[in-house]
């Protein structure tokens, strides 16, 4: 069964700061796996998608990359700002037959003070 | 906009009451689900449709129903409320459900 596990749960950085989040997942037979970004009381908002195939992602600051092999992807963000502050969510595809169930991690909570 | 809206914003029920929840999106998504997030559970799938007139279930499906008789629409219903069903609900909608996904702004459903 995909497990998805992110770390760390909370990241408090001051503005400026290069950082990197963490998403592990159990089952390296991914078909992809996205990155959203969750605001408080509201939905969520794609971020980046990594085809099985790929091995990085860039959009603006943001940069994904993907190793299949050890179940890993790292989010890095560049030179953060607190625009930035938001829950950062990781998901895959549950590959028992239905690559349109996704399971989630549960996020990394990040705080980015001025 | 173009997007995913979801009502209410916020609801409370009491036990054994039933209520829907609405949720349509406009950008001609085939795909449509449902999740419940709760602290420390992450988010976790209800029901999904891959088209209207067709639904299955996703990893908590009891106590919910869905039906899709339309593209635009993939309500859910509560059929007797109950306080593990408090969470927060969003809708989701994407072209194929395999990325490119649109979530609604969610649902705070508190029962009592």
């Amino acid at each position: 069964k995909q497990e998805v596990t992110q770390i760390p749960a909370a990241l408090s950085v001051p503005e400026g700061e290069n950082l990197v989040l963490n998403c592990s997942f159990t089952d390296s037979a991914i078909y992809n796996l996205q990155w959203f970004r969750q605001d408080p009381g509201k939905g969520l908002t794609s971020l980046l998608l990594i085809q099985s195939s790929q091995r990085e992602q860039t959009s603006g600051r943001l940069n994904a990359s993907l190793d299949k092999s050890s179940g890993r992807s790292t989010l890095y963000i560049a030179a953060s700002q607190p625009g930035d502050s938001a829950t950062y969510l990781c998901a895959v595809p549950n590959n028992a037959g239905n690559n349109r169930k996704l399971i989630w991690g549960l996020g990394t909570s990040l705080a980015v003070n001025p | 906009n173009a997007g995913v809206t979801q009502t209410p914003k916020f609801q409370v029920l009491k036990t054994g009451q039933s209520m829907t929840l609405q949720c349509a999106q406009d950008m001609n998504h085939e795909y449509m689900s449902w999740y419940r997030q709760d602290p420390g559970m992450g988010l976790r799938l209800i029901h999904y449709s891959v088209g209207a007139g067709i639904t299955d279930q996703g990893e908590v499906p009891n106590g919910y129903n869905v039906s899709r008789s339309t593209t635009e629409d993939f309500p859910l219903r509560l059929l007797s409320a109950a306080p593990s069903q408090t969470s927060v609900y969003f809708c989701a909608s994407s072209l194929t459900g395999v990325y490119g996904y649109t979530f609604g702004s969610g649902t705070r459903l508190t029962v009592v």
